[in-house]
């Protein structure tokens, strides 16, 4: 069974800051892997998908890393600013099931 | 363009009622998901459905159903509901299964009190 865990559960960090959160997950023969953004008492709003046959995506300030064999991606955030505020969640699909596993997020709060 | 839009954002009901959320999908998306998620926790899968089949299904107990129609809008269903089911039920599209058309679109989401 496919489980993820994100590191660390919650981070605050002085604006312009760059800053790694990391998501680990169990199963490395997965489809492929999402992170996503969460705003408080909101839907999630899509970040990056990273195929399993890729290493890394990019969008913007965001840059998302893929390492299958190690069971790890890393989302990094350059230059942050106080409305990167929120919680960061990742998900994986694996070759088996047609639904994504979650991770239970990342809250980040930017500070000015 | 529309993106997934959920019905109704908010409801209260009392335990051992029933509830029907409804979903719409991104325009030309033939797939919806439905994940419930608990204050302080990820999103759990509870069920995929791909041209109005069932293509997958969480673990959540029989009280749980959903179904999608004709033109790939979907409700999810509850019965006899229980304390425990209050939480954020968040639906999403995509425009197939898989590749880069299997990335995942979310909705505002419902969300459920049951007192």
């Amino acid at each position: 069974k496919q489980e993820v865990t994100q590191i660390p559960a919650a981070l605050s960090v002085p604006e312009g800051e760059n800053l790694v959160l990391n998501c680990s997950f169990t199963d490395s023969a997965i489809y492929n892997l999402q992170w996503f953004r969460q705003d408080p008492g909101k839907g999630l709003t899509s970040l990056l998908l990273i195929q399993s046959s890729q290493r890394e995506q990019t969008s913007g300030r965001l840059n998302a890393s893929l390492d299958k064999s190690s069971g790890r991606s890393t989302l990094y955030i350059a230059a942050s600013q106080p409305g990167d505020s929120a919680t960061y969640l990742c998900a994986v699909r694996d070759n088996y099931g047609q639904n994504f596993v979650f991770g239970p997020g990342t809250r980040l709060s930017v500070l000015p | 363009d529309a993106g997934v839009t959920q019905s109704p954002t908010h409801l209260i009901k009392t335990r051992g009622q029933h509830v029907t959320l409804r979903c719409s999908p991104i325009s030309g998306h033939k797939s919806v998901s439905w994940y419930q998620q608990v204050l302080g926790q990820g999103p759990q899968f509870i069920f995929q459905y791909y041209e109005k089949e069932e293509r997958g299904r969480g673990n959540f107990p029989d009280r749980f159903s959903a179904r999608q129609f004709p033109n790939y809008s979907s409700e999810l269903n509850v019965n006899a509901l229980l304390l425990g089911d209050s939480a954020l039920y968040l639906c999403a599209s995509s425009l197939e299964l898989g590749g880069r058309t299997g990335e995942l679109f979310f909705g505002e989401g419902s969300r459920l009190t049951v007192l």
